[in-house]
């Protein structure tokens, strides 16, 4: 169990560039979650998959953004025409159904757009 | 909506004090309950849990009741370390509602501990 990775751990781009962060789980989980994380508060949810299928998605997520996972394993999320308020830390997260929703964390992509 | 309120920090305590983290939450359904922690530089990690009324949850120390009749999920532990410094964040995943289970955080509370 290598726990959760998450890459690159550091991105600095200009505003209205593309970005794209990808995640890879818990080999054996098959959900994964991505969140967003600002400075002083707590992880805010973006989307959510179970195995290759995007179940739910926030209202934070913007039509900028999109998340895909496959073939239910690694997941990427892009955004398009960043924008300055896009700085955050983006968390991707992943669990397996009947644990309880115990959630495992990766490191996190820390965006900066400048 | 469903939501979490923790108390705000930062909290400062002299090593081997008693630490109490107060977490309250609003659920619709019946919500599991989580504590993770962050500590300075790494990325979330699970602490404990519990996942329904009056079940306790505790790890390396720390503990947490699940008190629906006061929609509480305080954090404590008897004996704080320097190496406890951290930032707490309380948590729910309601499981019903139609919710697919993500998280909801509250803010976070910082904790320091001096030796």
């Amino acid at each position: 169990d290598t726990g959760v990775s998450q890459n690159p751990r550091h991105k600095i781009t200009k505003r209205g560039q593309n970005v794209t962060f990808r995640c890879d789980p818990i080999s054996e989980h098959n959900r994964l979650y991505w969140y967003r994380q600002t400075l002083g508060q707590g992880p805010e949810f973006l989307t959510y998959f179970q195995n290759e299928a995007q179940l739910e998605k926030s209202r934070l997520l913007s039509d900028r953004f999109s998340a895909e996972r496959p073939k239910g394993s690694f997941s990427t999320l892009e955004i398009q025409r960043t924008e300055q308020g896009d700085s955050a830390m983006y968390l991707c997260a992943s669990s397996l159904t009947g644990t309880g929703n115990e959630q495992y964390f990766g490191p996190g992509t820390r965006l900066t757009v400048t | 909506g469903d939501s979490v309120t923790q108390m705000e920090g930062p909290v400062t305590l002299s090593e081997e004090a008693f630490l109490t983290i107060n977490c309250t939450y609003t659920a619709t359904g019946y919500p599991s309950l989580f504590w993770y922690v962050q500590y300075p530089g790494e990325g979330l990690q699970l602490l404990l849990k519990a996942t329904k009324a009056d079940d306790k949850g505790s790890n390396k120390g720390f503990e947490a009741t699940y008190r629906k009749e006061t929609t509480s999920f305080h954090l404590e532990k008897g004996s704080v370390q320097v190496s406890d410094s951290a930032v707490y964040f309380c948590a729910l995943s309601d499981r019903g509602g139609g919710s697919q289970g993500n998280l909801i955080f509250g803010k976070g509370t910082k904790l320091s501990v001096k030796p």
